[in-house]
């Protein structure tokens, strides 16, 4: 059974860094296909995808962010880390980590999701 | 700034059937990838429903079904039910991108 779950800080000053973690259970991102992706939902706003990171470091970024994000893996830990620099009230939203459910480093699905951590980006 | 566009609701009476469509583009919906549809319901986090070629997880009941035709994809719901209340996304990876795209979301209401 795989499971994930978000941590990190749910207020943060704007300028400041944040940094999430997924700690994720039931399957081993070094196996072939595996990935792990972020997504975030602002307040009555529809998903946008952050990142994800491959079972082979490979990363992708949403081209409007990627200047700002910074993904990681600890495949030891089971764990996924997102780093957001320079953030802005805008950035306030519920982040999920997910499971990407695919045979390479492209396409695929979200098949099983986080329950989500909300963050507040405020001075 | 989602490049996958979906109606912003749909609604039916219980036991009708409602459809939601995800337009895209030639870099997204257009390629060979699947599109992928995910279920939100109110103050959770979204869940995995089916995939464009009607691939779905265990415990999703065939009245969800799914379909792609070139930079379209449609969600369709039959026999409509109160469980069934919820916001709807459309997934797909984007060639241009070289990353995924989410569409807008639809809200399906049963009357």
């Amino acid at each position: 059974q795989i499971t994930l779950k978000e941590s990190g800080p749910t207020l943060v000053k704007p300028t400041q860094t944040l940094t999430l973690t997924c700690t994720f259970s039931g399957f081993s991102l070094s196996s072939s296909g595996a990935g792990v992706g972020w997504i975030r939902q602002p307040p009555g706003k529809a998903l946008e995808w952050l990142a994800v990171i491959y079972w082979n470091d490979e990363k992708r970024y949403s081209p409007s962010l990627k200047t700002s994000l910074t993904i990681t893996k600890d495949t030891s830990k089971n764990q996924v880390v997102l780093t957001m620099t320079n953030v802005d009230p805008v950035d306030t939203a519920t982040y999920y980590c997910a499971h990407r459910r695919g045979e390479s480093a492209t396409g695929g699905s979200y098949d099983i999701w986080g329950q989500g951590t909300m963050v507040t980006v405020s001075s | 700034q989602s490049v996958l566009t979906q109606p912003p609701s749909v609604s039916g009476a219980p036991g009708q059937r409602v459809t939601i469509s995800c337009t895209g583009s030639s870099s997204n919906i257009g390629t060979a990838y699947d599109v992928h549809w995910y279920q939100q319901l109110p103050g959770t986090a979204p869940k995995y429903l089916i995939s464009g070629n009607n691939n779905r997880p265990s415990g999703v009941p065939d009245r969800f079904s799914g379909s792609k035709s070139g930079t379209s994809a449609s969600l369709a719901i039959t026999g409509l039910q109160a469980e069934d209340e919820a916001d709807y996304y459309c997934q797909c990876y984007d060639t241009s991108l070289s990353g995924y795209v989410f569409g807008t979301g639809t809200k399906v209401t049963v009357l």
